[in-house]
């Protein structure tokens, strides 16, 4: 069964001070890594996708990373707006179109 | 454009009560999917259709219809909701319909069922 695990739960940073979210996967045949960025009340924006074990790729001051058994999505110097949900989710080779998501690490950035 | 739509935004409803939650993409997906998602946990699957026919049921009880009247649309019919029904409804679309690419996911409908 495919299974994702995030930590840490909830992160709180200052303003300007980087860190990296955790996402530990097991998956039989990984077809996709995916994460996402959730306001409260909203619906999950997408981030980046991964497909294979050494990829990066980068958005404004994210940054995703992959290897064989964790993805880390690296924040360089958050700003206040960065406040969210970060869920990390996974496609594996059973189950086609179903995603498993973690729980999601609550990522506070104060002023 | 990535956008999907979702219809209403919010909705109260009472347990003898029968609404539809609606759902509209224009990127030409072919995979559309409903979730559910309770309050500080991950989304759950509940229904997945690709190329408009219903391809996963996540052993969704009958209370919840899902309908795909074509390619752009995705309905989700409820009748005789529970309380512990309440929750977070989100729409998704992706464009490959072997989970390969991402899934772009609507701002979500939140229902109350009192």
């Amino acid at each position: 069964e495919d299974q994702v695990t995030q930590s840490p739960e909830a992160l709180r940073l200052q303003e300007g001070e980087s860190s990296s979210l955790n996402c530990s996967y097991t998956v039989s045949g990984l077809r996709g890594l995916f994460w996402y960025r959730q306001d409260p009340g909203k619906g999950p924006e997408f981030l980046f996708t991964l497909y294979s074990a050494g990829e990066e790729k980068e958005k404004e001051r994210l940054k995703a990373t992959l290897t064989k058994k964790e993805s880390f999505l690296h924040i360089t110097a958050p700003k206040p707006e960065d406040s969210a949900t970060y869920l990390c989710a996974v496609q594996g080779n059973t189950g086609f179109q179903k995603l498993v998501f973690g729980t999601g690490t609550r990522l506070l950035v104060s002023p | 454009d990535t956008e999907v739509t979702q219809t209403p935004k919010h909705l109260v409803m009472g347990m003898t009560n029968k609404k539809s939650l609606k759902c509209e993409q224009h990127m030409g997906h072919r995979a559309m999917y409903w979730y559910k998602q309770k309050a500080k946990k991950p989304p759950e699957l509940m229904f997945v259709y690709s190329y408009e026919k219903l391809s996963i049921n996540e052993s969704v009880p009958s209370r919840f219809s899902p309908e795909c009247p074509n390619s752009s649309l995705l309905n989700l019919h409820l009748h005789a909701l529970q309380p512990e029904d309440s929750a977070l409804y989100l729409c998704a679309s992706s464009q490959d319909l072997q989970g390969w690419t991402e899934a772009f996911f609507g701002q979500g409908t939140r229902l109350t069922v009192v």
